[in-house]
């Protein structure tokens, strides 16, 4: 199986900062490298795919970027909405695998 | 419009086989490169992927539950169905259906997920 592990698993920050979230597969998977947003209480929500495609409607602040085993997410500037869980989730190949994901919290 | 929906029974006792159906709509399950997943949730830990139907009837299953899933497609009910036998309480999760395109993998709609508790 391929592991996807997330950094940091928690963070703190402030409206308005720029925040990035790291994500490494334990092998190769290319750009099949996708991430979500999880709210309390709600299903995930796709932000980006393939690594660094912007989802249709999610918004510009939130970009992605990494190629091979290293890959990133970073909000821009952060919104008071985005704070909530995130997810990385590969599907170079099956099983499926997701990282255990990063708790944004405010600061 | 895509849409998914999962039901089935919220509590289930340990041994049992739980049986969740998927419904969705603004696609079908026809369609060449489609598929539908099914993610698990446990109270607040992360996600986990458990299955996936594609439209050609292909199935995976996440080699450390396969012994214990089956996944299975109706086009005419515009439904996907997941049993997974033999539970235990390690099983309580949410569980969520999804769909997947013909896109790079990813699951770009989620039903609202359903909350399944293990007990006795």
């Amino acid at each position: 199986d391929i592991q996807m592990t997330q950094s940091p698993s928690s963070l703190s920050a402030s409206v308005g900062d720029r925040v990035t979230i790291a994500c490494r597969a334990s092998q190769s998977i290319s750009t099949y490298l996708h991430w979500y947003q999880q709210k309390p209480g709600k299903a995930p929500y796709l932000l980006i795919y393939a690594a660094s495609s912007l989802q249709s409607g999610v918004p510009s602040r939130f970009s992605g970027s990494g190629s091979g085993t290293d890959f990133t997410l970073t909000i821009s500037s952060l919104q008071p909405e985005d704070f909530a869980t995130y997810y990385c989730q590969q599907s170079y190949t099956t099983p499926i695998t997701f990282g255990q994901g990063t708790r944004l919290e405010i600061k | 419009q895509i849409t998914l929906k999962e039901s089935g029974p919220t509590l289930v006792k340990p041994t049992q086989t739980l049986t969740l159906t998927c419904t969705f709509s603004g696609f079908s399950l026809n369609t060449s490169g489609v598929g539908v997943g099914w993610i698990r949730q446990p109270p607040g830990k992360a996600l986990e992927w458990l299955a996936l139907i594609y439209w050609n009837d292909d199935k995976r299953y996440s080699p450390s539950l396969k012994s214990r899933l089956t996944i299975t497609k109706d086009t005419s009910k515009n439904q996907a169905v997941l049993t997974m036998t033999n539970m235990d309480p390690v099983d309580t999760a949410t569980y969520y259906c999804a769909y997947r395109g013909s896109g790079a993998g990813y699951f770009d709609y989620w039903g609202q997920g359903t909350l399944v508790t293990v007990s006795s």
